[in-house]
């Protein structure tokens, strides 16, 4: 299950705290990916990056931030403005815009980390 | 916006039947649809995909169809195990780095 690590596995969190999630990659990937997801639902897309010092909203950003300032980690910060925290959060990677893509998005993703905002 | 439909949200077969999960997307340019199954407390896994130059794509038990004039693909799992019960997500994408949408997820029970 190498390739990418996110940590801690589980998070417990203080209402009002701000918490930040480990994601890192050594597929030498370009895009990276966070989402989160909530029992009995899918995978809601919070944030994404296509490449260095760049990121995109996802569908669900409110009460997120996040920073690219190295190829290999893609870091997710849950903020006290996010209403409801407490979630399975999945972080993936993916070729990318890299030609050797070859046409394939496919992503691959963490263990997860798993958040509980007491 | 763009948006990826799954159905059922819950399927439950015997164990050797047959069990199909249908999607549907919106965004005419999508041209990669993969299939992830997510085992219970694990991170979900590509298991099969399919490129938007093809009709149908087979992996041993599994085989996804899919029809661009529809917009919509199929996953289609046969001789079903136990161990094929998990959460299997179909997705579309545009090729080169644009982001996925996922759909929401189907609950696969197989029965012993």
């Amino acid at each position: 299950d190498g390739g990418i690590t996110q940590s801690p596995k589980y998070l417990f969190r203080k209402e009002g705290q701000n918490v930040t999630l480990s994601c890192e990659q050594n597929l030498n990937h370009d895009a990276m990916y966070w989402y989160r997801q909530d029992p009995g639902q899918g995978l809601r897309l919070i944030y994404y990056s296509q490449i260095v010092n760049d990121f995109q909203k996802g569908d669900i950003a409110e009460g997120y931030s996040v920073s690219r300032e190295k190829k290999e980690s893609f870091p997710l910060t849950v903020t006290s403005a996010q209403k409801n925290p407490t979630a399975f959060y999945l972080c993936a990677s993916s070729m990318g815009r890299s030609r050797l893509a070859g046409g394939n998005n496919e992503q691959f993703f963490g263990p997860g980390t798993r958040l509980t905002v007491l | 916006g763009e948006n990826v439909e799954q159905h059922p949200s819950t399927l439950s077969v015997q164990e050797g039947d047959s069990a199909v999960i249908k999607c549907t997307y919106s965004d005419s340019a999508s041209n990669y649809f993969p299939w992830y199954k997510q085992e219970l407390g694990k991170r979900p896994q590509l298991i099969i995909d399919i490129r938007s130059n093809v009709g149908e794509k087979k992996d041993q038990r599994i085989a996804v169809t899919l029809n661009k004039t529809a917009k919509h693909f199929s996953l289609h799992i046969t001789e079903t195990q136990p161990e094929d019960s998990a959460v299997y997500f179909c997705a579309a994408s545009r090729t080169g780095g644009f982001k996925t949408i996922f759909g929401a997820g189907t609950r696969l029970f197989v029965k012993a």
